[in-house]
């Protein structure tokens, strides 16, 4: 059974900083681009960053760039989300997602991890 | 702001054929496929459609997708209760060069 597992979630202050994990199991992790999104509480879902198999590559939303890092460890079957100067609006729950070809679909997501930024 | 455009709402009865639309451009889907997802309420997205029109294991075949220039379409034939849900479109953006999702629309079930 193919499970991701996000954690590192809470609440931070505005300027602050979180690591995000996501534990993956069931699929062959280092075959997969691994991604994540996220969605405002009561909005849509907004792409925030994805990494190549051999974490050889990086896209992130222009909202996020210089702010977060996305990185992974195919020997611990893990993709992680360093967020660091986090402002108000990055509240949100944030999803890992797997996708086998790169654009491709999202074929696995973890059930998500809440960031709330708030003094 | 999304560069996708959905209607935000859509509603049928039980049996009814509801139809999304999702409105783009050049950059993304007018060059790339396009996939669409289903949220249940309270739940994380689940795939419905990929490469533009194929349907992965397990979805019915009630759902179908398709793609004519720079929008796209989803249809639900014999609309179900289960079937309340939001629904996003999704693609690549060659001139973002990141993914982009729609505004998503909720469906509701009368």
């Amino acid at each position: 059974e193919v499970q991701l597992v996000e954690s590192g979630g809470g609440l931070v202050q505005p300027g602050g900083s979180l690591r995000l994990s996501c534990a993956a199991s069931g699929f062959t992790f280092s075959s997969y681009w691994m991604t994540w999104v996220r969605q405002a509480p009561g909005k849509g879902l907004e792409w925030v960053a994805n990494i190549k198999e051999d974490g050889s590559e990086k896209y992130y939303v222009d909202s996020v760039k210089g702010r977060f890092t996305i990185s992974r460890d195919n020997a611990k079957n893990s993709l992680y989300l360093q967020m660091n100067s986090l402002r108000a609006e990055d509240t949100a729950v944030y999803y890992c997602a797997g996708e086998y070809s790169f654009g491709g679909l999202l074929d696995y997501w973890g059930q998500g991890t809440l960031v709330t930024v708030s003094s | 702001q999304s560069v996708l455009t959905q209607p935000p709402s859509a509603s049928g009865t039980p049996g009814q054929r509801v139809t999304i639309s999702c409105s783009g451009s050049s950059s993304n889907i007018g060059t790339n496929y396009v996939y669409w997802y289903q949220q249940l309420p309270g739940t994380a997205p689940k795939p419905l459609i990929y490469r533009n029109n194929q349907r992965p294991s397990g979805v019915p075949d009630r759902f179908s997708g398709s793609k004519s220039g720079t929008s796209a379409s989803l249809a639900i034939s014999g609309l179900r209760s289960e079937d309340e849900a939001d629904y996003y479109c999704a693609t690549w953006d060659d001139s973002l060069s990141g993914r982009v999702f729609g505004t998503g629309t909720k469906v509701t079930v009368l």
